[in-house]
């Protein structure tokens, strides 16, 4: 079973600009969430998609969207990026809400210069 | 609003040493508590769990006891190997309103041959 595949692993982006991240779940899973990772904060909660909408959102201003499609595959954008936007990026996908049963993806480095 | 406090590391043990990791929580309902594990280079694998107090989630010699009293979740191994050594996180997801995951800052554990 092909496990969570998350697109590009490594980006470079200038300030300003814009990026879009993918998140492909594993087959049968519905639910798909998103967190960003700093040494700073640690790992914070984005938001979840579940049947292609969004149930639940973090403390994450505008710049930060997502929107899922009927496979369940999930994208986040980034507007206007800013340096301490760089993390990684993590998406999970899980068959229910929360995170049980949740597996993570190896996550999207961003790196805003 | 809900919160874990995992204690700061790193945890740096010779190998067949016992492990600890504590990990206390706030949260509103009654939530259910997680142990992920992160490889460098890896997204967050789910190690344990357990929904209800007095539950004890175990894994590849892993175990935690959810403890509602004392609003702990402690991760213990008897004997640590070399393979061990990663980022460990304490997590919450609260049924009290919403599922929002809710991340400690992670303890890492370098254990020595």
């Amino acid at each position: 079973k092909a496990g969570v595949t998350q697109t590009p692993r490594y980006l470079i982006k200038t300030r300003g600009q814009q990026v879009t991240l993918s998140c492909s779940p594993i087959s049968g899973h519905r639910s798909v969430s998103w967190y960003q990772q700093t040494p700073g904060q640690g790992l914070q909660f984005l938001f979840e998609y579940f049947s292609e909408t969004q149930r639940n959102k973090g403390n994450f201003p505008g710049r930060f969207s997502g929107r899922q499609f009927s496979n369940s595959r999930s994208e986040m954008n980034v507007s206007t990026l800013e340096l301490g936007d760089s993390a990684l990026y993590l998406c999970a996908s899980s068959p229910g809400q929360g995170l049980t049963e949740a597996f993570f993806g190896q996550g999207t480095r961003l790196t805003v210069v | 609003g809900n919160s874990v406090t995992q204690m700061e590391g790193p945890v740096t043990l010779s190998e067949e040493a016992f492990l600890t990791i504590n990990c206390t929580y706030t949260a509103t309902g009654y939530p259910s508590l997680f142990w992920y594990v992160q490889y460098p280079g890896e997204g967050l694998q789910l190690l344990l769990k357990a929904t209800k107090a007095d539950d004890k989630g175990s894994n590849k010699g892993f175990e935690a006891t959810y403890r509602k009293e004392t609003t702990s979740f402690h991760l213990e191994k008897g004997s640590v190997q070399v393979s061990d050594s990663a980022v460990y996180f304490c997590a919450l997801s609260s049924s009290g309103g919403s599922y929002i995951p809710t991340f400690g800052r992670g303890t890492s554990l370098i254990v020595h041959p």
